[in-house]
């Protein structure tokens, strides 16, 4: 089973942030939190990973909470290319074979 | 880099035959990991190889089942094909070293009629 939940979906103006929440109450302190992100019939893509402090790269910014129980992913200024449905998962850091499970995820779409 | 590429793309297969379908990671990946997609299951992970080992498997009937050759570009095969196998098949790789970010493919489209 996924280590996370997900709000099934979300609205978003085109130009605003989106603020995307995962819960992974049950995260161990070696467990890194992974966002995804599948637009209609590709690939899933990787976004952005964190342990415990804030992240940010090109394309969007990872906000852990202290408890580090919850985090947000935030696409600051949403556009259409970015509706999608987008992951959040939890896996071990010092490990490349840890089976990574995912969940339903956060189906996102960018309102023009 | 070239991506993760997938072949075929589509595919349609009557129930009770057998499939092959091929991935070839990036470049230097040499973990390979297969998931199924269906809209009801949602992304499943099936296997994953490394230096041609299975390292980890999923919760899947023995039909499905995979390989990885020397040049870390992987199969997977799943016999006696029955109408609940209609999914997309995605294969991703992974560098060797921390994040261990997956990179997938386009996937496989299968339909068993």
């Amino acid at each position: 089973d996924a280590k996370t939940t997900q709000p099934p979906s979300m609205d978003c103006a085109e130009g605003r942030a989106a603020n995307l929440p995962c819960n992974h109450s049950t995260i161990s302190g070696n467990e890194y939190v992974y966002w995804y992100r599948q637009i209609h019939s590709q690939g899933p893509q990787y976004i952005i990973h964190g342990l415990k402090n804030n992240e940010t790269n090109e394309m969007a910014s990872l906000i852990i909470t202290e408890d580090r129980k919850s985090s947000t992913l935030i696409l600051p200024h949403a556009t259409l290319r970015d509706t999608a449905v987008y992951y959040c998962i939890v896996r071990a850091s010092k490990t490349s074979y840890d089976k990574v499970i995912f969940g339903p995820g956060t189906s996102l779409s960018v309102i023009p | 880099k070239a991506g993760v590429t997938q072949t075929p793309r589509y595919l349609i297969k009557t129930r009770g035959q057998q499939v092959t379908l091929s991935c070839s990671p990036i470049s230097g990946h040499r973990s390979v990991s297969w998931y199924q997609q269906t809209p009801g299951q949602g992304l499943q992970f099936l296997f994953e190889y490394f230096s041609e080992t299975q390292r980890n498997k999923g919760n899947f009937p023995g039909r499905f089942s995979g390989r990885q050759f020397s040049n870390s570009r992987s199969e997977m095969n799943v016999s006696t094909l029955e109408l609940g196998d209609s999914a997309l098949y995605l294969c991703a790789s992974s560098p060797d070293r921390f994040p261990y970010e997956q990179y997938f493919g386009p996937g496989t489209r299968l339909t068993v009629t």
